[in-house]
């Protein structure tokens, strides 16, 4: 089993609308988890990060449930910018454990 | 923040020869990560450096295979040694902030 998993996607969305993703973790003593995000050909670059209080920035709203060791991320009113690679990060004593990551493709 | 800068950003090797990466950081870092990340697949760490000794490297990964150096607190190499078509991939380096992980821009390697 994967230490990080994620939906698979990809996902197709048209302009506007709310898409969820959903990735799970392993290891219970993980310390600090984030949404990262990778454009194509480029390096993956920090989203946001995610607290058991659940936190907002704009559109986006993460979401971490440590009992089900559960990460989420949700994305109101997409953009066609939003267009990238959203990676699932967990992270213990310094040691980052990816997801695979889910493709987004927003369509106009 | 961090800034790293990578290079190559790209290269094309024959098999069988080696290719070394270069990682510079514009400040003092005691740890930094090399990761590699296959076509549509999601980054695996290969190993990570610290200055004045040996790197730790993760399952899988071997130091014949990825030797890495880290003469000082700014700077890091990874090289691909005796490569194959299998070692075709993004090479990325990494550091990390006290809220964040910092990326190299990357490598992409084909191995023809």
């Amino acid at each position: 089993r994967k230490e990080v998993e994620q939906d698979p996607g990809p996902f197709n969305v048209p302009e506007g609308a709310t898409v969820a993703f959903n990735c799970t973790y392993s290891n219970s003593a993980s310390q600090s988890f984030f949404w990262y995000r990778q454009d194509c050909r480029k390096e993956p670059k920090l989203l946001m990060s995610v607290y058991s209080s659940g936190n907002e920035d704009g559109r986006f709203t993460a979401q971490l449930n440590r009992a089900s060791q559960y990460i989420s991320l949700l994305i109101r009113d997409s953009k066609l910018s939003d267009s990238a690679t959203y990676l699932c990060v967990v992270n213990r004593y310094n040691d980052m454990r990816f997801g695979a990551g889910t493709r987004l493709t927003v369509k106009p | 923040s961090a800034v790293i800068s990578q290079k190559p950003s790209r290269d094309i090797c024959q098999r069988g020869t080696s290719l070394t990466i270069q990682c510079q950081v514009d400040s003092q870092v005691t740890m930094m990560f090399w990761y590699r990340q296959q076509p549509g697949q999601s980054l695996t760490l290969i190993a990570t450096a610290n200055q004045g000794s040996e790197a730790t490297y993760e399952s899988g990964f071997v130091i014949d295979k990825f030797p890495i150096s880290r003469p000082n607190l700014t700077f890091s190499t990874l090289t691909v040694s005796n490569m194959s078509p299998e070692d075709s991939s993004i090479y990325l380096c990494s550091v990390q902030g006290e809220t964040e992980a910092f990326f190299g821009q990357g490598t992409r390697l084909t191995v023809v």
